[in-house]
């Protein structure tokens, strides 16, 4: 049973404009997100993480948006460059365990 | 920041054999790791929590017998895929939480084939 779900397996964006990519999740118990960039035959590497207490939380060219209500949240990537290609995954946490999507391989276009 | 060091970095073993798989926190104690597997283009899937001094956890549907989890020391867990076949091969790789930063710091991971 997939409890996070990243829909858009892939994305392809022009250099400088905005990547935006989207995560749902279905337990209501995760109380702490986290998106992580991912390079072929490499670890993930942490990008940015949110609280389920906040909304928002921005770090240089990443935000990421959590929408309690809805499950959903967002990672916003701006402007994007071409180091930016990678697959994200979203990842989500209750107590100690972390439950990944299946990531989005983002492309950015020069 | 938090480093885990994973080795070896590839391995290409024959069937019927088995592989170990170190991962080391570098610079912080780690007293739970995990262990995932990913398929190409899929999600990384947790296997098993490892903790130190103690069992280690294991997913539904994943084999304590074939994945064998020790987590010996503080900074040290090791996977060892016993009598490995081709359908094992994969990508696994560990990940540690960093108690005092919080967060989880992961191995570079192992590209596992099995011929």
């Amino acid at each position: 049973d997939q409890q996070v779900k990243q829909n858009s397996p892939s994305l392809s964006v022009q250099e400088g404009r905005i990547s935006i990519l989207n995560c749902d999740y279905t337990n209501s118990m995760f109380d702490y997100f986290l998106w992580y960039k991912k390079y072929p035959a490499e670890g993930p590497t942490f990008l940015i993480s949110i609280s389920s207490i906040k909304d928002k939380n921005e770090d240089g060219r990443f935000t990421v948006f959590l929408n309690k209500s809805a499950k959903h949240l967002s990672l916003h990537i701006v402007p994007s460059q071409p180091g930016d290609s990678a697959v994200y995954f979203c990842a989500a946490s209750d107590d100690y365990k972390l439950s990944f999507g299946a990531g989005t391989t983002v492309t950015v276009r020069a | 920041g938090a480093v885990v060091s994973q080795h070896p970095s590839w391995v290409i073993c024959k069937s019927g054999t088995s592989v170990k798989i170190e991962c080391r926190s570098l610079d912080f104690q780690a007293t739970t790791m995990f262990w995932y597997r990913q398929f190409p283009k899929q999600s990384l899937m947790l296997m098993a929590t490892s903790n130190e001094g103690s069992k280690a956890t294991y997913e539904q549907g994943v084999e304590k017998d074939k994945f064998l989890i020790n987590h010996a020391s503080l900074t040290l867990s090791t996977l060892t895929v016993t009598s490995a076949h081709p359908e094992d091969s994969s990508f696994y790789i560990c990940s540690a939480r960093d108690i005092r930063e919080g967060g989880y710091t992961f191995g570079s991971g192992t590209r596992l084939t099995v011929v």
